[in-house]
């Protein structure tokens, strides 16, 4: 199956700093979305983006498919962004429009 | 975005026991949900698929009769873990998919199997 790798497993940043989380996947995909999950366990939705550049406050990602990585840019980090991004990706419709989820970025913001 | 609400977030069983866990779309139909398994500071691991009306797709090495699904709805799938054990604790999440592209996860549910 297809593979998902992210990086760094790990960052600790301070409040304000920026930052930039990578997705790299093994074949060409359909769908590939970003999620934050938060201490809780609770998965938010960030991103749906299997290509191109999209923006979202403070969040940005892009997603360039035919290199196949995706980018996720975090802006003036705050405490509430710590947690855990994953990177997901699927392939088309026969696949069972199944996610794939990348290991993750454990995201740890200092006051 | 879309809600998916899961119920309940968190289960204390005795080892031998049933648990069922539901997963509700709020505001769209989903006639598909996904059903995950999370081990504690590890990614999230698909364990089946849930389609609306037919049997549920399990993935490689998950047992069919220790986790029923049941996709009774277009807005409704449970999972039960039957005869429950501790190996069976971990984090299970729901997830539903609008229109097959953006996904939505329900909250989860702490399953401990004491």
């Amino acid at each position: 199956g297809i593979q998902v790798e992210q990086s760094p497993p790990d960052l600790i940043l301070q409040e304000g700093a920026n930052s930039t989380l990578r997705c790299n996947f093994s074949d060409s995909v359909n769908n590939l979305q970003w999620f934050h999950q938060n201490p809780w366990g609770q998965l938010i939705n960030l991103f749906y983006i299997p290509s191109g550049t999209k923006q979202n406050g403070r969040l940005s990602a892009t997603t360039v498919a035919t290199e196949r990585y995706s980018l996720l840019y975090i802006s003036s980090s705050q405490t509430t962004d710590s947690g855990v991004y994953f990177c997901a990706v699927g392939r088309s419709e026969a696949a069972g429009n199944k996610l794939t989820f990348g290991g993750g970025t454990r995201v740890l913001v200092k006051p | 975005g879309a809600v998916v609400s899961q119920h309940p977030s968190r289960v204390i069983c005795k080892s031998g026991t049933s648990v069922k866990i539901e997963c509700r779309s709020l505001d769209f139909q989903a006639t598909t949900m996904f059903w995950y398994r999370q081990f504690p500071k590890q990614s999230l691991m698909l364990m089946a698929t849930s389609n609306e009306g037919s049997k549920a797709t399990y993935e490689q090495g998950v047992e069919k009769d220790k986790f029923l699904i049941n996709h009774a709805s277009l807005t409704l799938s449970t999972l039960t873990v039957t005869s429950a054990h501790p190996e069976d604790s971990s984090f299970y999440i729901c997830s539903a998919r609008q229109a097959l592209k953006r996904a939505f996860f329900g909250q989860g549910t702490r399953l401990t199997v004491v």
